[in-house]
């Protein structure tokens, strides 16, 4: 049971390149969300997921697209990276996204913008 | 909007000591309240939380109380490790539960 996990654990981009992040776990959870963690501003909301299907706009959406491939894997792609979306990169799943429900995240992605 | 807001570090003690770190909240309604705690190079893990007004969550010697009338949640511990050295965070999730809104966090660092 290894839980959420993410890849890459790092990565570098040049300003204007594409890239997705990956993401799966395997404790049959119904809501996935990706958050960013920038110093002195803790987590922030980019996109969740419901449920399978279905996708939803967070606190920072902006130069972010997400797919929930299947109810394992929600992915994270920038389209045209910035220097701005240098950051750590936080995949969670929850059981079915009701009030009081645990969160469980994976180890991180670090990503660096030139 | 709901937001958290918790209390700036870093914060430094030596093991054995008495810890506290506030946090408070705004929202709408009855939010759940959490505290999650960050390991060097690791995502965040549950440590406590409590979904109604005065209860208290409680997890490895840390202690949390929902206090609606202050709208807060300090946590505190009683006896602080060198293995608690970490970054905590508050966080709060809304009604329906699929927004979290997380507190800046607070590094903590204990010597021996």
């Amino acid at each position: 049971n290894a839980g959420v996990t993410q890849t890459p654990k790092f990565q570098v981009l040049k300003t204007g390149q594409s890239m997705t992040l990956q993401c799966a776990q395997d404790m049959n959870h119904n809501s996935m969300y990706w958050y960013r963690q920038d110093p002195g501003m803790g987590l922030r909301l980019i996109y969740y997921s419901a449920s399978e299907g279905t996708t939803d706009k967070g606190e920072v959406p902006n130069g972010y697209n997400v797919s929930r491939l299947n109810k394992r894997e929600f992915s994270l792609r920038l389209e045209s990276a910035a220097p701005s979306q240098t950051s750590v990169y936080f995949c969670a799943s929850s059981e079915a996204g009701q009030g009081g429900e645990t969160q469980y995240f994976g180890p991180g992605t670090r990503l660096l913008v030139l | 909007g709901d937001s958290v807001t918790q209390m700036e570090g870093p914060v430094t003690l030596s093991e054995e000591a008495f810890l506290t770190i506030n946090c408070t909240y705004t929202a709408t309604g009855y939010p759940s309240l959490f505290w999650y705690v960050q390991y060097p190079g690791e995502g965040l893990q549950l440590l406590l939380k409590a979904t109604k007004a005065d209860d208290k969550g409680s997890n490895k010697g840390f202690e949390a109380t929902y206090r609606k009338e202050t709208t807060s949640f300090h946590l505190e511990k009683g006896s602080v490790q060198v293995s608690d050295s970490a970054v905590y965070f508050c966080a709060l999730s809304d009604l329906g539960g699929n927004q979290f809104y997380f507190g800046t966090g607070t590094s903590l660092t204990v010597i021996p």
